[in-house]
């Protein structure tokens, strides 16, 4: 089945610095990859997702890369703020799946320093 | 929408109870997923169930845990007899899916439960 492995486990960066999360799939068949941040205390919430037809996707600060090729996809997210710290995590769908199940990453934990 | 909702907020029973947490998927829905999060392990998926049938149900730790879902807008996921390894944040998730394969997950704001 799909396994997700996400790296760093913890990053921390100062405010203004650029942050980088990287995860890596086992399934050739995903096709759908989402990124979540969870603020303390709170549910995770959906801050971009790309598909598998797609290189690259940006949303203002933050941009998500996939090379599908090496199985891996990237969060980016430029000019750090306080209200990033957060935990990210990465998922991928179970092969093409239409049940909707994702895989997710194990976190990384972001601690931007004002 | 008022989202996925999910009762109660938070639970604190002891060793031995019976712990019953309730969710509400968005309407439209067609998909409803079950998670739990801790410290140690992460985010896990327990079970999923899509058309209100289960169709996974292999991250359920042990027998003593178990889930419904009686219709299209009400969910159960029940523990009987709690322990406090239990002791976690339980999460419902829903989603509409289809056939396109890219399925937003929506989380309910989770129940906090604390066995002692």
């Amino acid at each position: 089945g799909e396994n997700v492995e996400q790296h760093p486990s913890t990053l921390s960066v100062q405010e203004g610095d650029s942050a980088v999360i990287k995860c890596t799939y086992s399934d050739s068949a995903s096709n759908y990859f989402p990124w979540y941040k969870q603020e303390l205390g709170k549910r995770p919430q959906l801050i971009i997702d790309i598909r598998s037809n797609v290189g690259e996707k940006k949303d203002q600060r933050i941009a998500v890369t996939l090379n599908k090729t090496a199985k891996h996809f990237s969060l980016h997210i430029t000019e750090t703020q306080p209200e990033d710290s957060a935990v990210y995590f990465c998922a991928a769908s179970q092969g093409n799946s239409n049940t909707g199940k994702l895989i997710f990453g194990q976190g990384t934990t972001l601690q931007v320093k004002p | 929408d008022a989202g996925v909702i999910q009762s109660p907020r938070h639970e604190v029973t002891e060793m031995g109870q019976e712990v019953t947490l309730r969710c509400k998927p968005i309407s439209g829905h067609n998909s409803l997923f079950w998670y739990r999060q801790t410290m140690m392990r992460g985010l896990e998926l327990l079970i999923y169930f899509n058309n209100n049938v289960p169709i996974d149900d292999s991250g359920m730790p042990e027998d003593r845990f178990s889930a419904k879902m009686p219709n299209a807008s009400f969910s159960t996921l029940k523990i009987q007899p709690s322990e406090p390894r239990d002791s976690a944040v339980y999460f419902c998730a829903s989603s509409q899916t289809g056939t396109s394969g890219y399925y937003e997950q929506y989380f309910g704001p989770g129940t906090r439960l604390t066995v002692t």
